[in-house]
């Protein structure tokens, strides 16, 4: 079956510590997404990339980095610098860039303490 | 900047009532607008768009949704509510531009009575 997975489900970290999170999309797919979803604001884009070895910031980029070496992975680290990094992350792609219907994974959260 | 306001942060139905949940969104252009449906602890899941042509348009699970350019407005209803659709629902518009992306509601979290 095509989708996305995000691992692991839960995350704990202690303060200090940079932390990666997996995801992965079989779905061919170029355009790939990280969201952030805290309490009662929706949900906030991190980073995307359109396209392999490509990626630009959203809006809440800092204390987060990306790659996409691969056309089926955009792995998110969750650096020191975030200084609220307790949250759910969601994962997305699309077919490419642009209005299109994006899937999601089933999201990881994570807890910082 | 554009943004997208849902102002009913809970809401709650009988089962077999129908439902109306609103969205209403700040851009200046037609935008291109969808809800998504999320339940707990998991990923969205679209439940219908809009770009253009019909200003109302069917989604999955009976949900349909209108568009209405004068009042800024892209209401999601549904007839009659089953216990089922107890989830977070998210309106969300994609602006085109230097910065294109999706941009979400805070949502709205639909609670069914038995």
């Amino acid at each position: 079956d095509g989708g996305i997975t995000q691992s692991p489900k839960y995350l704990f970290r202690k303060e200090g510590q940079n932390v990666t999170l997996s995801c992965e999309q079989n779905l061919n797919h170029d355009a790939m997404y990280w969201y952030r979803q805290d309490p009662g604001q929706g949900l906030r884009l991190i980073y995307y990339s359109q396209i392999v070895n490509d990626f630009q910031k959203g809006d809440i980029a800092e204390g987060y980095s990306v790659s996409r070496e691969k056309k089926e992975s955009f792995p998110l680290t969750v650096t020191s610098a975030q200084k609220n990094p307790t949250a759910f992350y969601l994962c997305a792609s699309s077919i490419k860039s642009g209005p299109l219907e994006q899937y999601f994974g089933p999201g990881t959260r994570l807890t910082v303490t | 900047a554009q943004s997208v306001t849902q102002p009913d942060i809970h809401i709650t139905v009988s089962e077999g009532a129908s439902l109306e949940l609103r969205c209403n969104y700040s851009y200046g252009a037609t935008p291109y607008l969808f809800w998504y449906v999320q339940s707990p602890g998991q990923g969205l899941q679209l439940l219908l768009k809009y770009f253009s042509g019909d200003t109302l348009v069917q989604g999955i699970k009976g949900f349909e949704a209108e568009f209405k350019r004068s009042q800024s407005s892209f209401n999601l209803r549904k007839p009659s509510v089953h216990w089922s659709d107890a989830a977070e629902y998210f309106c969300a518009v994609y602006v085109t531009g230097t910065a294109s992306k999706l941009t979400f509601g805070t949502g709205t979290r639909l609670q069914v009575t038995l």
